[in-house]
């Protein structure tokens, strides 16, 4: 079975600051895919990056990153500049072979004027 | 445009009562989903389809039926609602495994008083 923790509940930041949320993930399988995906007050499930297990290469997408560190299982996205339009619930988010996504528990994001 | 449609946005039962939701995808996408959220769970799968006419259980399978009589719809059921199963219901597909993402309803606000 696949788990996935998101051990931040709620994270705070300052507009134009960086921020990274953590997700950290467990799976016996050795491909596999890792998603970050927002959730605004609208309730519509945005896909903001994806990671290829086996890809070195961190993914990067405009002012989003991720550090995947596949040996320790984990996955944190790095949100560089910090917008207001970036307060949103962030869901951490892991596919394996079953075509099944598996889901954190969310972190709740507030970025401060 | 595009994407995936969910029916209602929104609906109260009361305990007992049963009723259909329904996800309509115009992307010719294989697979679908069923995912259930709760506050401080994230997103929980309830049942999925890898193409027309399959279903299979998901992690909370529990008083739900699906259907997938055609490709691009993908019926949930609740024979007999429970207040349990007040939550956001939210359906989503994907064209193959990882590679694309999920694209995602709306959601379904239920409640079952």
């Amino acid at each position: 079975a696949q788990t996935v923790t998101q051990s931040q509940p709620e994270m705070s930041v300052q507009e134009a600051e960086t921020v990274t949320l953590s997700c950290t993930y467990d799976t016996s399988e050795s491909d596999y895919y890792l998603f970050w995906y927002k959730q605004p007050p609208s309730r519509q499930m945005i896909l903001v990056i994806r990671q290829e297990a086996y890809k070195q290469q961190n993914a990067t997408e405009n002012r989003f990153s991720v550090n995947f560190q596949k040996a320790a299982k984990s996955f944190s996205l790095k949100i560089s500049d910090s917008q207001l339009g970036d307060a949103a619930m962030y869901f951490c988010a892991l596919e394996t072979s079953g075509s099944r996504l598996t889901f954190g528990e969310g972190t709740q994001l507030t970025v401060n004027p | 445009n595009a994407g995936v449609t969910q029916t209602p946005k929104f609906r109260v039962l009361k305990t007992g009562q049963s009723m259909t939701l329904l996800c309509a995808q115009d992307m010719n996408h294989e697979y679908m989903y069923w995912y259930r959220q709760d506050p401080g769970m994230g997103l929980r799968l309830i049942h999925y389809s890898v193409g027309e006419g399959t279903t299979a259980k998901g992690e909370v399978p529990d008083g739900y039926n699906v259907s997938r009589l055609k490709k691009q719809n993908f019926l949930l059921g609740l024979e007999s609602a429970a207040p349990s199963q007040t939550s956001v219901y939210f359906c989503a597909s994907s064209y193959s495994a990882g590679i694309y993402g999920y694209t995602f309803g709306s959601g379904t606000r239920l409640t079952v008083v």
